[in-house]
């Protein structure tokens, strides 16, 4: 199994521009969660997923922010208009359906908005 | 709001001590607890679990301890390698089966 696949794995922007990030779960996982990481606020979950719902937003700053998850094997994240302080690493992880939830993460896209 | 937090931010150890790693939660009805390790340009990796039933839970080299009683969790890390720095969380089961991440202890290991 190839993991979670995410990409870009960087994507540098300019402030203003609309910025989309991909995420592939595991094939087969019913969660799915995206995360954003940054030095000053550390891992946050921003919104998740299951079977193709989203099941909490709370997390998602702004209306700047949005997700889709379209299928069971795709979802995205959108940034529009994006700005300087989006900078961080995003995450996107999928779990099973299961009691306990042992979460797999993709290995990051790193977006830096100039 | 109930969080999740850790006591050290930064933690230097010798190759081949022991690491302990806490951290403290504050939601009294959590029944589900991970720890994660993450290295640098990677995305969190899974290195234990423990269930609230449990106090103590062994795998390889590493141990996972809940003390329910003081909202405290702690990772022990046995004989420290170099391959074992990296950050680490403690992340605990939300209401809605989301995972509540900590903000991360940095293990470095000095050979």
């Amino acid at each position: 199994d190839a993991g979670v696949i995410q990409s870009p794995r960087h994507e540098v922007t300019e402030m203003g521009q609309e910025v989309t990030l991909r995420c592939k779960p595991i094939s087969g996982h019913d969660y799915l969660f995206w995360y954003r990481q940054t030095m000053m606020r550390g891992l946050e979950l921003l919104i998740y997923f299951n079977n193709n719902v989203p099941i909490d937003d709370s997390g998602m700053p702004e209306d700047r922010f949005s997700a889709k998850m379209p299928n069971a094997s795709f979802s995205t994240l959108k940034i529009q208009p994006s700005e300087p302080r989006d900078s961080a690493v995003y995450f996107c992880a999928s779990s099973l359906i299961s009691e306990y939830n042992e979460q797999f993460f993709g290995p990051g896209t790193r977006l830096t908005v100039l | 709001g109930e969080s999740v937090g850790l006591h050290l931010p930064t933690l230097s150890v010798q190759e081949g001590d022991n690491s302990i790693i806490n951290c403290a939660y504050s939601n009294s009805a959590s029944d589900y607890f991970i720890w994660y390790k993450q290295e640098s340009g990677k995305g969190p990796q899974f290195i234990i679990d423990i269930r609230s039933n449990m106090d103590k839970r062994q795998g390889q080299r590493v141990t996972v301890l809940l003390n329910k009683t003081v909202k405290h969790l702690s990772l022990q890390i046995a004989a420290t390698q170099p391959g074992d720095s990296a950050v680490y969380f403690c992340a605990e089961k939300g209401n809605n089966n989301d995972m509540r991440f900590g903000a991360g202890t940095r293990l470095t290991v000095k050979p």
